[in-house]
């Protein structure tokens, strides 16, 4: 079946910093790869997503690349904020009716 | 646009009591919801997907006795958990996907319902 793999965290960052969130998936097929992020206290919002290989997403400075050859879809961002702490949530879409199989979500957190 | 709404935000309820969850899409239809389960730190569990006018699809081990879910409209889905016991005590989240063309892959997430069951 369908699975997504991604780091555990927490993962703590200064300001500024570069982060990497490492997600590899199985799949069926060709999926398409999203991040879903989610502030404290609020629902999952799409961060960006990524509908076939090569394709890159990207939106408020992150950035994640469909690679089929590793089957990963790594986020990154070259300089975090206080503002992007949050759990972010790797996920596939790849059977019919769209539904969405989620990796465990990792909490970041970005220390002035 | 493309916002999702979730009533009531948490609910305390006792044991044994039915508790019924909404999800609305405000400012767009949505054939198709789905609903999942978030335990504290892990991640989402898909429960099941609901079709307007339709029987929800269930995914495999949810109960569909203890959890019904009823999709009236293009902008309503709603989430009954009967019966309810301290188990039951979870962050349960919606999502919805837009009906136009060309936007099935991304589903709007709701904020969430807190259930505690005493």
């Amino acid at each position: 079946g369908n699975s997504v793999t991604q780091m555990e965290g927490p993962v703590t960052l200064s300001e500024e910093a570069f982060l990497t969130i490492n997600c590899t998936y199985t799949a069926t097929g060709y999926p398409s790869l999203f991040w879903y992020v989610q502030y404290p206290g609020e629902g999952l919002q799409l961060l960006l997503k990524a509908t076939k290989a090569d394709d890159k997403g990207s939106n408020k400075g992150f950035e994640a690349t469909y690679r089929k050859e590793t089957t990963s879809f790594h986020l990154e961002k070259g300089s975090v904020q206080v503002s992007d702490s949050a759990v972010y949530f790797c996920a596939l879409s790849a059977a019919a009716g769209n539904k969405l199989t989620f990796g465990g979500g990792t909490r970041v957190l970005v220390k002035p | 646009g493309a916002v999702v709404s979730q009533h009531p935000s948490w609910v305390i309820c006792k044991s044994g009591t039915s508790v019924k969850i909404e999800c609305r899409s405000l400012d767009f239809q949505a054939t198709t919801m789905f609903w999942y389960r978030q335990f504290p730190k892990q991640s989402l569990m898909l429960m099941a997907t609901s079709n307007e006018g339709s029987k929800a699809t269930y995914e495999q081990g949810v109960e569909k006795d203890k959890f019904l879910i009823n999709h009236a409209s293009l902008t309503l889905s709603t989430l009954t958990v009967t019966s309810a016991h301290p188990e039951d005590s979870s962050f349960y989240i919606c999502s919805a996907c837009p009906q136009a063309a060309g936007s099935q892959e991304t589903q709007y997430f709701g904020p969430g319902t807190r259930l505690l069951v005493l």
